[in-house]
């Protein structure tokens, strides 16, 4: 079946450092591809929605200039929390689909900011 | 507006009995609907969709969902659960018209099924 491939899985930096995230789908060509972020015991907010070469579009309060996101090939998307912060701590996953296909996810990044 | 309710916070079975996960929607129109399984620390992964056809849909691990149009509810059940079934369960739905759309998650069902 389709996978995704999210790296790294875990995280643990310093408050101010950015972090990138990566996103590759691996047996199908993502033309579209989102981002979540899940907090502890709840579902997940979907963040921003790429399209292979277009700027993502962001959901309401999420700050583009925090998170960017760039998606650059139909197999990578790759998301860059900038001057992260303990508040940023969290949960990311990324998500990939194919026209027409569900949406399959990756296994998610846990980003813990000290 | 597009939502999806997942009314139980958490279900408790006991391993060898069936299990129902309860799902209901409020979208406009035939909507695709999903069921996807969280592990800790985990991405989601795809249990199956409803499309169109036959309301009784299969899907891995055993489980199937039986779509109601009337009562728009896509309940997530199995026969017999496994401890291994022990997991986040996720109901989510999109709209069929348009290829932009996208996917609009419930709130999550905790299924912990006792040895």
């Amino acid at each position: 079946g389709a996978v995704v491939s999210q790296h790294p899985s875990r995280v643990i930096c310093k408050s101010g450092t950015s972090v990138k995230i990566e996103c590759r789908s691996l047996d199908f060509q993502a033309t579209t591809m989102f981002w979540y972020r899940q907090f502890p015991k709840q579902s997940l907010m979907l963040m921003a929605t790429s399209n292979e070469g277009s700027k993502a579009t962001y959901e309401q309060g999420v700050e583009k200039d925090k998170f960017l996101i760039n998606h650059a090939s139909l197999t990578l998307s790759t998301l860059t929390v900038t001057s992260a912060h303990p508040e940023d701590s969290s949960f990311y996953i990324c998500s990939a689909r194919d026209s027409g296909q569900p949406q399959h996810f990756g296994d998610g990044t846990r980003l813990s900011i000290l | 507006a597009q939502s999806v309710a997942q009314p139980e916070d958490q279900v408790n079975v006991a391993e060898g009995n069936p299990l129902t996960v309860k799902c209901t929607y409020s979208v406009s129109g035939n909507p695709y609907l999903f069921w996807y399984v969280q592990y800790p620390n985990r991405g989601l992964q795809f249990l199956l969709k409803y499309i169109t056809g036959d309301n009784l849909v299969k899907g891995s691990y055993g489980f199937e969902a039986e779509f109601n149009k009337s009562q728009t509810s896509f309940h997530l059940k199995k026969p017999s659960a496994l401890v291994s079934d022990s997991a986040l369960y996720f109901c989510a739905v999109r709209d069929r018209y348009s290829s932009a759309s996208k996917i609009i998650f419930g709130s999550g069902t905790r299924l912990s099924i006792r040895p």
